[in-house]
């Protein structure tokens, strides 16, 4: 079972770049690493999710390091919007077994004017 | 909009009472999640369901039950309720146990009084 730690809260300026790093040091050799992204009173919404090195989509990417023991979500230019938590999920792509789908505490982001 | 519907949105009840919450999935989504948010707390996993089978279970009380039914959707029972059930229950689906990417509803809040 991959155990994962963020930071519990990070606070960021708009327009700035924010990156919230995730350990994952037990991390099996078929986990992926998703993130999820939840406003309050909202279900969480899949953002990325990627293998090795780096991911890129319209929202965000996610550079893992050949260890694959972290990996770092990074946020363009974050707006007020932006003003979120979130989850850093490492399971296996079948994600069987109910340890796998814990998302843990997350990261609560709060974009500043 | 995730695809995933659920019932009621908010509700108000009694300790001691029994209240259903009732969720369905994204069309053809086979696997359905449950999980509850208390105020300010992480994601916590109760149950999943496959097809109509269990699949996987975390933490969820006794006095909590769930099933899935033919038609795919499911219903979470909460018996003997208790202040401290008060919380976000959420719905979440997937095309299957393989799913990587979970789709979640908007919540149901159930308020305890």
């Amino acid at each position: 079972l991959a155990k994962t730690t963020q930071p519990i809260s990070m606070d960021s300026y708009e327009g700035q770049e924010v990156n919230i790093t995730c350990s994952h040091n037990n991390i099996a050799t078929n986990d992926y690493i998703t993130w999820y992204q939840q406003f309050p009173s909202q279900g969480p919404r899949f953002i990325i999710q990627g293998y090795k090195t780096k991911v890129t989509n319209e929202v965000a990417s996610l550079f893992i390091p050949a260890d694959r023991k972290s990996s770092t979500l990074s946020l363009p230019r974050v707006s007020l919007s932006d003003t979120a938590v979130y989850y850093c999920l490492v399971a296996p792509l079948g994600w069987r077994g109910a340890n796998n789908l814990f998302f843990g505490t997350g990261t609560r982001l709060t974009v500043i004017p | 909009d995730s695809g995933v519907t659920q019932t009621p949105k908010h509700l108000i009840t009694a300790t001691g009472q029994r209240v259903t919450l009732r969720c369905s999935p994204r069309s053809g989504d086979l696997s359905v999640y449950w999980y509850q948010q208390s105020l300010d707390q992480g994601l916590q996993f109760l149950i999943q369901y496959y097809n109509g089978e269990e699949r996987a279970k975390g933490n969820i009380l006794e006095r909590f039950s769930a099933q899935q039914f033919p038609d795919l959707h499911s219903e979470l029972n909460l018996s003997s309720l208790e202040l401290g059930d008060s919380a976000l229950y959420f719905c979440a689906s997937s095309p299957a146990t393989s799913g990587n990417t979970i789709y979640f509803g908007e919540g149901s809040w159930l308020t305890v009084v």
